[in-house]
């Protein structure tokens, strides 16, 4: 089944925050983050594991929180580039199936 | 390093024809995908292969073939063309397999238009 993200789109400032999350109604192995810009292909971002791991990609970390299902990526202190589609990729605790979500639209405007 | 590449970067086809879509990677991956991406849907995974040989159903494999003749090379191939399967369409390879923890390199994708 497909996660859930939240927002399904956002409008920034550059300069300012942004939280993008994503749940699951199933109990999570790991949590996959990707960004696709405009045109272009899906590039990856970090994998969480479960344990609550906290990564982090230049500006950009993410949390996980098993107990909840739920995975959140923060953005700090947004750039132009920061614009693009962001997809989170969920796998259970069987292995067996990996599924994105619809992806929240991100745009980071000047 | 080329990456993964896909071939043809765009088509149009009328309903009912065939057509052959070729990914290939130069990473000596052992996984790789195929998926259809549509607006507000995300990535759906039409099919996979683990290997050489070997290939498996994915979340929305009706109405598609998949092949993986040589480890570099994984073709999608749609018998019958149907407007619903406009989309476009990405390649994916990975060294390990969904149940690992391991990154996936996408290609630029192909847009296919059905008419």
């Amino acid at each position: 089944q497909q996660p859930v993200q939240s927002p399904q789109a956002v409008i920034l400032r550059e300069g300012e925050d942004a939280v993008i999350n994503c749940s699951s109604s199933k109990a999570l192995y790991s949590v996959h983050w990707y960004r696709q810009k405009h045109g272009e292909a899906p590039v990856f971002l970090m994998i969480l594991l479960k344990g609550g791991e906290q990564k982090g990609h230049e500006k950009i970390s993410a949390s996980f929180n098993e107990k909840k299902q739920q995975s959140s990526l923060y953005l700090t202190a947004s750039q132009l580039s920061y614009s693009g589609t962001y997809f989170c990729g969920t796998r259970d605790n069987y292995g067996q199936n990996f599924v994105f979500g619809p992806g929240t639209r991100l745009s980071v405007l000047p | 390093n080329a990456g993964v590449t896909q071939t043809p970067k765009f088509r149009v086809l009328k309903t009912g024809q065939s057509m052959t879509l070729l990914c290939a990677q130069d990473m000596n991956h052992e996984y790789m995908y195929w998926y259809r991406q549509d607006p507000g849907m995300g990535l759906r995974l039409i099919h996979y292969s683990v290997g050489e040989g070997t290939t498996a159903k994915g979340e929305v494999p009706d109405g598609y073939n998949v092949s993986r003749l040589k480890k570099q090379n994984f073709l999608l191939g749609l018998e019958s063309a149907a407007p619903s399967q406009t989309s476009v369409y990405f390649c994916a390879s990975s060294y390990g397999g969904l149940a690992a923890q391991e990154t996936q390199y996408f290609g630029p994708g192909t847009r296919l238009l059905v008419l």
